[in-house]
């Protein structure tokens, strides 16, 4: 069975500071990750996904996400944060190409503070 | 870019009583999907759907759960008899075949079950 683990459910951090959410992965065969953001009042968008290809993921918004298969992990990085990043993160696995069943993490709320 | 709409945003039920959640996905999308986040809880896959039929289902979708198109435009959840543990953020999510991993998601109906 896969699990997904997302280390503080609420972060908060300066404009301009690096954000880091944390996830880590259970999955018993290789894994598909993605990363989704919930603005308020809005559905999940998806950030960027891991299908296997480059560890290094690059996606929308400034955000990327480096696979580490030793570690289990999919952290989420930012360099610079922005206001407008405030929002909930979500980390996803599935173990199906397609996406046809996501698990989910708990999610994590990112606050900017000014 | 095309969103997924999702009616109503908020639904307010007497236990017992059936509920009819709406979808509109994406128009030239195939595959159909609901999630749900009980209140504090992870988001969880419910069921998917494709060419007319069930896909996939979790083991919250029991029988008081159903799904249907009913013509090219809607997807719809039915909860035949609802419960206080019903009671959660209900998202639709539609995917594109050519374009696999990505789901595309609405903003969500929060069904409160009183």
């Amino acid at each position: 069975a896969q699990s997904v683990t997302q280390l503080g459910s609420h972060v908060s951090v300066s404009e301009g500071a690096l954000v880091l959410l944390r996830c880590n992965y259970s999955s018993s065969v290789p894994p598909y990750l993605f990363w989704y953001v919930q603005y308020p009042n809005q559905g999940l968008q998806l950030l960027l996904k891991y299908t296997s290809a480059a560890t290094l993921v690059k996606g929308i918004n400034g955000f990327e996400a480096e696979f580490k298969k030793s570690e289990t992990s999919f952290h989420l990085t930012k360099p610079s944060a922005h206001m407008s990043d405030a929002a909930e993160y979500f980390c996803a696995v599935s173990d199906q190409w397609g996406a046809q069943k996501l698990v989910f993490g708990q999610g994590t709320r990112l606050t900017i503070n000014p | 870019e095309p969103e997924v709409t999702q009616t109503p945003s908020h639904q307010v039920t007497q236990m017992g009583q059936e509920v009819i959640l709406r979808c509109v996905p994406i128009s030239n999308h195939l595959y159909f999907y609901w999630y749900r986040q009980i209140l504090g809880q992870k988001v969880e896959f419910l069921v998917s759907f494709y060419n007319n039929e069930i896909s996939e289902k979790s083991e919250i979708f029991d029988d008081q759960f159903s799904v249907e198109r009913p013509d090219g435009s809607n997807f719809t959840l039915k909860i035949r008899s609802t419960k206080l543990e019903d009671s959660a953020m209900y998202f639709c999510a539609s995917r594109d075949a050519d374009r696999d991993e990505k789901l595309f998601f609405g903003s969500g109906t929060q069904l409160s079950v009183l």
